[in-house]
């Protein structure tokens, strides 16, 4: 399985954007790039995902690099309540559904 | 959105016997779910795939015979953690996606909180 490199935590101030980087450099053509992120105590949640075009939903945004080695989750305006760990993972394309969780990022909020 | 749900959310049990968890989707059908499970300021490990109507597919270094996975209904699979030690106290999270669907996002109960004492 393909791996993820993300630093172990990072910090931001509320109101403030946020860039939660990842590096894939193992990325097959088929691997979708997924992050989730869990709250304490929390079963994880979906966040975004794409392939190899920017994403944008309303929770955040996803921008990929052109080799598609890397990629950087986007929190427009942090808000307390994103306060968690943020996980980039790689979908295999033909396991649907099955997630590899690396050790992801740890997000805090200062207000 | 797609729900899935944990039951029970937290249990304790005395060592050596067992404890079943339910991992139910909601309001879509899932002929896979997974099991995973987490110790504290870990990460998520993958334990198993859970398959409807077959055998569980069990990663690298999961007993199959201590975590018995099944999945007998497109809407359920169940862990049954067997004769369990207290090194088996972890939190343990399902998840499933929607029959047919690929890539696209996943759904995680909130997770079952499992204290061997």
């Amino acid at each position: 399985d393909a791996k993820t490199t993300q630093p172990n935590s990072m910090e931001s101030n509320e109101e403030e954007p946020v860039h939660l980087p990842c590096n894939h450099s193992t990325i097959s053509g088929t691997d979708y790039i997924h992050w989730y992120r869990q709250l304490p105590s929390q079963g994880p949640e979906y966040v975004i995902h794409g392939l190899t075009s920017n994403v944008n939903n309303r929770m955040a945004s996803l921008a990929i690099a052109e080799d598609r080695k890397s990629s950087t989750l986007i929190l427009h305006r942090a808000t307390l309540r994103d306060a968690a760990v943020y996980y980039c993972i790689l979908g295999v394309y033909n396991q649907g559904g099955k997630l590899i969780f690396g050790q992801g990022t740890e997000l805090s909020v200062k207000p | 959105g797609a729900v899935v749900s944990q039951h029970p959310s937290r249990v304790i049990c005395k060592s050596g016997t067992s404890v079943k968890i339910e991992c139910r989707s909601l309001d879509f059908q899932a002929t896979t779910m997974f099991w995973y499970r987490q110790f504290p300021k870990q990460s998520l490990m993958l334990m198993a795939t859970s398959n409807e109507g077959s055998k569980a597919t069990y990663e690298q270094g999961v007993e199959k015979d201590k975590f018995l996975i099944n999945h007998a209904s497109l809407t359920l699979s169940t862990l049954t953690v067997t004769s369990a030690h207290p090194e088996d106290s972890s939190f343990y999270i399902c998840s499933a996606t929607p029959f047919g669907a690929r890539n696209t996002e996943a759904f995680f109960g909130q997770g079952t909180r499992l204290t061997v004492v």
